[in-house]
């Protein structure tokens, strides 16, 4: 299996424009998260999907932000306007809790980098 | 909600020993687990161990919770210079799945 991809790799942007960010969860899996990393306040939850379905959205900083999952397959997450503070990792991860216990491991896709000027 | 506390760093000499610690304050935690980060990738679980086990040893691994305390540990065997990496203490409690991380703690293997 491919893992959780995510892409770009690394964005660098300015101030003000638009990021849309986007991972593709491992086969299978029917939860999907989206975290934000920084050395000041390291992981944090910004929403959850199950069956393609926000649950949890309390995570997500303010309405700049918005994420989507049209398809079991592929998510966003968009900054619109994009601002230097938005300057993190931001890690997509996937898991599958039909697959019994230790299976709702989440599985994290190797992050986006992005530094807003 | 659940809050969970590492300290930021630690450093051992190759062929040591690692004990990395973690508190929390929930105990509902119904699962909890250790994570590794190396640089430059996304988090990686490492191992886990159910509330209702005292204890979990996987090679060099070995974690060790104590519920009355809240505190859960993760000791690495002859630590090597791999190991250097950011290691995240994350629980869960049951039915929903959120996850809460503590903020890593930096091990740095000194040859």
């Amino acid at each position: 299996d491919a893992g959780v991809i995510q892409s770009p790799r690394h964005e660098v942007t300015e101030m003000g424009q638009e990021v849309t960010l986007r991972c593709k969860p491992i086969s299978g899996h029917n939860s999907l998260f989206w975290y934000r990393q920084t050395m000041m306040r390291g992981l944090e939850l910004l929403i959850y999907f199950n069956n393609n379905v926000p649950i949890d959205d309390s995570g997500m900083p303010e309405d700049r932000f918005s994420a989507k999952m049209p398809n079991a397959s592929f998510s966003t997450l968009k900054i619109q306007p994009s601002e230097p503070r938005d300057s993190a990792v931001y890690f997509c991860a996937s898991s599958n809790p039909r697959g019994g216990q230790f299976q709702e491991t989440q599985y994290f896709g190797p992050g986006t980098r992005l530094l807003v000027l | 909600g659940e809050d969970v506390e590492q300290s930021l760093f630690l450093s051992v000499r190759e062929g040591d020993s690692s004990v990395i610690n973690c508190t929390y304050t929930d105990s509902s935690s119904t699962y909890l687990y250790w994570y590794k980060q190396e640089p430059g990738a996304g988090l990686q679980l490492l191992t886990y161990i159910f509330s209702n086990m005292d204890m979990k040893q996987d090679q060099r691994l070995t974690v060790l919770l104590n519920k009355k305390d809240k505190h859960l540990s993760l000791r690495i065997a002859d630590t090597q210079t791999g190991d250097s990496a950011i290691y995240f203490c994350a629980l869960r409690g049951g039915g929903y799945q959120k996850v809460t991380f503590g903020i890593g703690t930096k091990l740095q293997v000194i040859p």
